[in-house]
């Protein structure tokens, strides 16, 4: 199985400032076929599903703001919150779609500081 | 709009059996895969299982393995999840959620409200 890790396990940010979380896999997620990460990230706020912010890495899903960006390949990715709005706190995890089973990270708690 | 719709949830005695079903409407639901994935209290998300479009491919998570089988009936636009010998650890809300393509290597775009499922004596 892929071992998914992320850091912070939390972390609290002033309105307005950067925010940035980081997910490992213990093994490449991308597809040399198609030379796609297959790794997304999740926003999930308290008593909500989660939703899909952003999907093969990088592409952020339609209607997400704009000051949520993902970058990385292969083992190391990063979710970044450029300017951090209230509407934000939430837990946000990321999830390989690489090989099964699926796995999560254990996610991080963004708070306002 | 899609709408996913869980239901079945409920208190199991440990051992016991439960189906969870979802209900899919807003989209064509047999030119998506669908997934299962559990959130237990006080704990991360677990992916648990996902289903190809044309039901053909089936993957589980290791934890459940054996004991639960995800089946669709894309006729009447329904994910099901046939749950047994159920335990404790399996105390979670359960979401029903659609994969952004056919096949199951795609990321999960949308999903239901969860149904609860607690698993005591």
């Amino acid at each position: 199985d892929i071992v998914m890790t992320q850091s912070p396990d939390s972390l609290a940010v002033s309105l307005g400032e950067r925010a940035t979380i980081n997910c490992k896999s213990s093994q490449s997620v991308l597809y040399s076929s198609d030379s796609k990460n297959y790794l997304g990230w999740y926003q999930q706020k308290q008593g909500q599903p989660p939703k899909l912010l952003i999907s093969w890495a990088s592409t952020r899903e339609s209607g997400v703001p704009d000051r949520f960006s993902g970058s990385g390949s292969g083992t190391d990715f990063s979710l970044t919150i450029s300017s951090l709005q209230a509407e934000d706190v939430a837990v946000y995890y990321c999830q390989q779609h690489f090989s099964v089973p699926f796995t999560f990270g254990p996610g991080t708690k963004v708070d306002i500081k | 709009e899609v709408q996913l719709l869980e239901s079945g949830g409920g208190l199991v005695q440990p051992g016991g059996s439960l189906r969870l079903s979802c209900a899919a409407s807003g989209f064509t639901f047999n030119n998506y895969a669908m997934s299962w994935v559990r959130l237990a209290p006080g704990k991360g998300l677990e992916w648990v299982s996902v289903i190809s479009g044309s039901g053909e491919n089936t993957y589980y998570a290791g934890s459940m393995k054996g004991r639960i089988t995800i089946s669709r009936d894309n006729s009447k636009n329904t994910l099901s999840l046939q749950m047994n010998s159920l335990r404790a650890e399996d105390s979670a809300v359960y979401y029903c959620a659609r994969a952004a393509l056919s096949n199951c290597y795609s990321p999960t775009d949308f999903w239901g409200q969860g149904t609860l499922v607690t698993v005591s004596s």
